[in-house]
């Protein structure tokens, strides 16, 4: 089965760090391009950022509310991705999901909850 | 860079009617527009890539058109579990920006 199982959210004080955790299993991580994705409660969803596969030199982007302060990483060994935040605002407070970019975001996992707040 | 619009931003029809949603890309993204839908408290579901390719498992009333700069959602027969926000979203290029949504009730 195909699956994504994010881990790593809590609360945590404005300033302050915290590192999101995606597990894969089911498909070949190695060659997927990793995603995530963010959605405050009752708004939208907020593109975050994304890592490439190694084929195409691990390149990173993100989205211009989170750069300089958001680095997404992975580990094809484990077979996981990684959301390391830094500098955390009351505005990103949201639940933060991985997926899987194929053609569109074809797999996501169930989320993990960050709060932001003193 | 490209900005995504959507409308309506909510709309509410009958079981059975036809439902049609707009999404405009402020600049030309070819063909790389996907549709999600995200019914309340659950994770978003593709639905359609390419801009007209039906995800697998996904039921045939979802139908998606377009290219460039405009592209539609249309549900040919709405049904109650059709109650939902959908979105869009460009996939040519970083940033991969999301629509706002548009939320169908019933």
């Amino acid at each position: 089965e195909v699956q994504l199982v994010e881990s790593g959210g809590g609360l945590v004080q404005p300033g302050g760090s915290l590192k999101l955790s995606c597990a894969a299993s089911g498909f070949t991580f190695s060659g997927s391009a990793m995603h995530w994705v963010r959605q405050a409660s009752g708004k939208g969803l907020e593109w975050v950022g994304r890592v490439r596969s190694k084929a195409n030199s691990y390149a990173t982007a993100y989205a211009a509310s989170v750069k300089g302060r958001f680095t997404i990483s992975r580990d094809d060994s484990k077979s996981t991705a990684y959301l390391q935040m830094n500098s955390l605002k009351t505005e990103d407070t949201a639940v933060y999901y991985c997926t899987r970019l194929l053609s569109g975001l074809d797999v996501w996992g169930q989320g993990t909850t960050v709060t932001v707040s003193s | 860079d490209i900005q995504m619009t959507q409308s309506p931003s909510s709309l509410s029809a009958s079981v059975g009617d036809r439902v049609t949603i707009t999404c405009r890309a402020s600049q030309g993204i070819s063909n790389y527009l996907a549709w999600y839908q995200q019914k309340p408290g659950k994770v978003p579901k593709l639905l359609i890539y390419a801009a007209s390719t039906l995800q697998s498992g996904v039921p045939s009333r979802f139908s998606g058109s377009g290219s460039g700069t405009d592209f539609t959602l249309t549900i040919s027969s709405l049904q109650p579990g059709d109650v939902a926000t959908y979105y869009c979203q460009r996939y040519n290029s970083a940033p991969f920006t999301f629509g706002p949504g548009t939320k169908v009730d019933i």
